[in-house]
């Protein structure tokens, strides 16, 4: 499986915007993107995924650069609530499903 | 949506004792998963298996075995717990648009 790298922590002030990077230097033609976090005492849940353009949703924005080799997270206006251990991953490189792993992630602290 | 269940929430085990975690999931998808959690770390992937009928190792999956029953379920057993086994277990499921968790099981082996 292709590798993520992600620094291990960040800090925010609330309500400014956030951006997480991810590296993936050796991502295949066919893995997608994917970004999930992880609240305190729960599990992981599913933010945001693209394959090659910039994507939006309610939770957050993802930027992909043009080699595909790195993308970020931004969440727009970070909460409080928004404190969590992000993880990017590359999933379904192949059609059969693979086998999701996950690194370790980038804990984000807000601060108020 | 119930999307993915997992059972029991909460096991205390004798070491030596035996036990299954229970996952299933009502989005037909074809892949399934079981992680382990240590405290203050990540998630680790003990057995996956990408449709009905097939199942691989992971990174960590010494001490366990995993039965994918159908399509809809997914069990992990631990044959004779040991202490090094306390963790919490996520199960999740997935397909292109991506992978659902379910809640955990926190299991403690004394």
């Amino acid at each position: 499986d292709a590798k993520t790298t992600q620094p291990n922590s960040m800090e925010s002030n609330e309500e400014e915007p956030v951006h997480l990077p991810c590296n993936h230097s050796t991502i295949s033609g066919t893995d997608y993107i994917h970004w999930y976090r992880q609240l305190p005492s729960q599990g992981p849940e599913y933010v945001i995924h693209g394959l090659t353009s910039n994507v939006n949703n309610r939770m957050a924005s993802l930027a992909i650069a043009e080699d595909r080799k790195s993308s970020t997270l931004i969440l727009h206006r970070a909460t409080l609530r928004d404190a969590a251990v992000y993880y990017c991953i590359l999933h379904w490189g192949n059609n059969a499903g693979n086998m999701l792993t996950f690194g370790g992630g980038t804990r984000l602290m807000v601060k108020p | 949506n119930a999307g993915v269940t997992q059972t029991p929430k909460f096991q205390v085990l004798k070491t030596g004792q035996s036990m299954t975690l229970q996952c299933a999931q009502d989005m037909n998808h074809n892949s399934m998963y079981w992680y382990r959690q240590d405290p203050g770390m990540g998630l680790r992937l003990i057995y996956y298996s990408a449709s009905e009928g097939t199942t691989d190792k992971g990174e960590v999956p010494n001490g366990y075995n995993v039965s994918r029953l159908n399509k809809r379920e997914f069990s992990l057993r631990l044959e004779s717990a040991a202490p090094s086994q306390t963790s919490v277990y996520f199960c999740a499921s997935s397909d292109r648009l991506g992978a659902f968790f379910g809640q955990g099981t926190r299991l403690t082996v004394v």
